[in-house]
């Protein structure tokens, strides 16, 4: 079975701080796909970033960045120079090759909260 | 291109009517898939199909829910007959693809209220 793990509930910064988002995965397949998602207060869920099991370089686009340790299951999301229309809530999900099938499986989720 | 539409955004209902929900994908997409949020089970994926033809309905919750997708640009989630428990946020998403790595577009969501 798959499961996604976000043990942060609510994050609450200043503007202009980083805030990083943990995110611990189980699955047994060995071929996988990991995303994060952004929910904004008006509700719609909004794609952020897509890695594939194979893939453990950490990147960066712009604002955000991500570090994949296989090694310990955990896919983590970093906002760097954080801004109020940041302010949302952060999915992390597991999309595996296997017995899953096309499930995509959902964290329970973040909320971050920005102040000015 | 207009993304994956939902209608009605907000639906406000008494318990032991019916609801339906609608769903138009984005064009060229194969693959739909509906999901539910709600505060006590987060978002969780009720049932998707491929090409029309419903692959997966294991996360129905009972035979209360029933979904139909009739052709390739509309589908629908029925409740029948609704319960209060049953409100929540319903989202429809769409891809191209069923790969682990297709990215899944999501609507705006459909906010169901049962009284």
């Amino acid at each position: 079975a798959q499961k996604v793990t976000q043990a942060q509930t609510e994050i609450s910064v200043v503007e202009k701080e980083d805030v990083t988002l943990d995110c611990v995965y189980e699955t047994r397949d060995t071929t996988y796909y990991l995303f994060w998602y952004k929910q904004p207060p008006s509700g719609e869920l909004v794609f952020l970033i897509r890695r594939n099991s194979f893939d453990e370089q950490n990147e960066i686009s712009g604002r955000y960045s991500w570090n994949f340790q296989k090694s310990t299951s955990s896919f983590n999301f970093t906002i760097t120079a954080s801004q109020v229309v940041d302010s949302a809530v952060y999915f992390c999900a597991l999309r595996g090759y296997g017995a899953a099938g096309n499930k995509l499986t959902f964290g329970g989720g973040t909320r971050v909260l920005v102040k000015p | 291109d207009a993304g994956v539409i939902q209608s009605p955004r907000h639906e406000v209902t008494e318990m032991g009517q019916e609801v339906t929900l609608r769903c138009k994908p984005i064009s060229g997409h194969d693959y739909l898939f509906w999901y539910r949020q709600t505060m006590m089970r987060g978002l969780e994926l009720l049932i998707y199909f491929n090409n029309n033809v419903p692959i997966d309905d294991s996360g129905m919750p009972e035979d209360r829910f029933s979904a139909k997708m009739p052709n390739a640009s509309f589908s629908t989630l029925k409740i029948q007959p609704s319960e209060p428990r049953d409100s929540a946020v319903y989202f429809c998403a769409s891809s191209r693809g069923g790969g682990a790595g297709n990215e899944q577009f999501f609507g705006p969501g459909t906010r169901l209220t049962v009284l």
